[in-house]
């Protein structure tokens, strides 16, 4: 069946240093992926997303790399801040998004100040 | 939480209620989604609606019921069947228009059942 999973479910990083954030999916028909960032107590919120086309994506100081030989999804988050400490989900879909995303567990990101 | 609201932020029921929750939306999304979370784990899709009038089940549907009457609003029952039903409660919704476009989320809506 399908699945996503994350490498690590916690992540501790010091301020002002680089975060990577590892995904791993089984699904080799998935050809969209979506990162959230998840506050305690809130909703989670979109971060970037990712086609199959695509092996790269950067936004604002994020970047989601995408492996498709080995079906593995990182997200980069450069010059890490406290306010990004939260738990980071992966999310796969088929269909460009029109099948129901499929949830990893999520890592937890802790900033060290 | 953009344009999707859930009410209310926090419930309490005694075993054997029915509840439900609210989740509107006012972003003209086609699709709407339930979610359950636990805590430290991921998100569990219940049910989901892609048009008004429609929806299909999930994977953990069992004790849970929807309607889509209206294109803004996705109510989600939980029933006495739900063996375990404490648990935060997240609505999402998307557009289903040519192109990709991404999943919204509300603020969540958590349920506690004693």
């Amino acid at each position: 069946g399908e699945s996503v999973g994350l490498h690590l479910p916690t992540l501790s990083v010091q301020e002002g240093d680089n975060s990577i954030i590892n995904c791993a999916y089984s699904n080799s028909a998935s050809d969209y992926f979506i990162w959230y960032k998840q506050e305690s107590g809130k909703g989670p919120q979109f971060i970037i997303d990712i086609r199959s086309n695509m092996d790269k994506r950067q936004g604002q100081r994020v970047t989601v790399l995408l492996n498709k030989t080995v079906k593995h999804l990182s997200l980069q988050i450069a010059a890490t801040q406290p306010g990004d400490s939260a738990v980071y989900f992966c999310a796969e879909s088929r269909n460009s998004g029109n099948t129901p995303l499929v949830f990893g567990k999520g890592t937890r990101l802790s900033v060290i100040a | 939480d953009g344009g999707i609201t859930q009410s209310p932020k926090y419930l309490f029921r005694k075993e054997g209620q029915n509840v439900t929750l609210s989740c509107e939306q006012n972003l003209n999304h086609d699709a709407m989604y339930w979610y359950r979370q636990d805590p430290g784990q991921g998100l569990r899709l219940i049910y989901y609606s892609q048009i008004v009038n429609d929806f299909q089940k999930g994977d953990i549907a069992e004790g849970y019921s929807v309607s889509r009457e209206k294109k803004e609003s996705f109510p989600l029952t939980v029933t006495s069947a739900q063996k375990n039903p404490t648990a935060f409660y997240l609505c999402a919704s998307r557009s289903d228009g040519q192109g990709v476009h991404e999943q919204y989320f509300g603020p969540g809506t958590r349920l506690t059942v004693t």
